[in-house]
C-alpha cells in the first residue's frame, strides 16, 4: 500500500551545524511532495515543497533532494540553530484532490 | 490577519456524548481537511471538502461527521461511535488549481481529552 516512512525517528546535531532528515516513500506515482515543521503543541508549518519534474529545490536554509530512481526524499538544513528543533514530517500526494500522505516524523533536537 | 484557526484549544468529553470541533479560514480557500495526530505519530485524514456542499471520507473517517455550508467553516462532529476520540485533532485548507498541487494551511490544532 502506499506509505511514507522515515530513516531516523530522532535526530540529534549540536547548534551551527548542517541537519539531514530523510524520508522514503513507497508509491512511484507520487509527484509531489512536502515537508512540514511542527512544534510542540502546534499544528504543522509549511517548509518546502518539490514537484516530481525537479530534483532538487532549495529555500532559506533548506534545501530538498528527490531522488525517484529509489524513491527517496531529503530534507537539509543549513546551520541548525535551537528554533530549527521540531518534529519533521514528509507528506506525498498520488491523488488529484490535494490528497497527502504523511509519514510517522523525524524529532530533530539541537543542542547548543 | 489571515489564516485558519481553530476551537476551542483544549475540549473534555465525557464518554457517550458528542463534541463539535471547530475550524474556520479567511483565506478564500476552496479545500479544508481534518486530520487526526496521536502522540508520536504522523497525520491520518478524516475527512476533505473540495467544493461547499461536498466532503468525501479519509482514511478513517468511521466515528466522525462532517459539513461544508459555508466555504470558511467546516466543524468536525466526533460522535460517540468513535472509540478512541482522544487525539489532536487538525484542520486544514488549500488552495485547489486544476492540475496543481498546493500546500496545506494549518490551523493551531485541537486537544480531545475523553474522560
Amino acid at each position: 500500500g502506499e506509505s511514507v516512512g522515515l530513516h531516523l525517528p530522532t535526530l540529534s546535531v549540536q547548534e551551527g551545524d548542517n541537519s539531514i532528515i530523510n524520508c522514503a516513500y513507497s508509491n512511484s506515482a507520487s509527484d509531489y511532495f512536502i515537508w512540514y515543521k511542527q512544534e510542540s503543541g502546534k499544528g504543522p508549518q509549511f517548509i518546502i515543497d518539490i514537484r516530481s519534474n525537479m530534483d532538487k529545490r532549495q529555500g532559506q536554509r533548506v534545501t530538498v533532494l528527490l531522488n525517484k530512481t529509489v524513491k527517496h526524499l531529503s530534507l537539509q538544513i543549513a546551520a541548525t540553530q535551537p528554533g530549527d528543533s521540531a518534529v519533521y514530517f514528509c507528506a506525498e500526494n498520488t491523488g488529484g484532490y490535494n490528497k497527502l500522505i504523511f509519514g510517522a516524523g523525524t524529532r530533530l533536537a539541537v543542542h547548543p | 490577519d489571515g489564516g485558519i484557526t481553530q476551537s476551542p484549544k483544549y475540549l473534555f468529553r465525557k464518554e457517550g456524548q458528542n463534541v463539535t470541533l471547530s475550524c474556520e479560514q479567511n483565506l478564500n480557500h476552496d479545500a479544508m481537511y481534518w486530520y487526526r495526530q496521536d502522540p508520536g505519530q504522523g497525520l491520518r485524514l478524516i475527512y476533505y471538502s473540495q467544493i461547499v456542499n461536498d466532503f468525501q471520507k479519509g482514511d478513517i473517517a468511521e466515528g466522525y461527521s462532517v459539513s461544508r455550508e459555508k466555504k470558511e467553516s467546516f466543524p468536525l462532529t466526533v460522535t460517540s461511535a468513535q472509540k478512541n476520540p482522544t487525539a489532536f485533532y487538525l484542520c486544514a485548507s488549500s488552495k485547489l488549481q486544476g492540475g496543481s498541487y498546493n500546500e496545506q494551511f494549518f490551523g493551531p490544532g485541537t486537544r480531545l481529552t475523553v474522560l
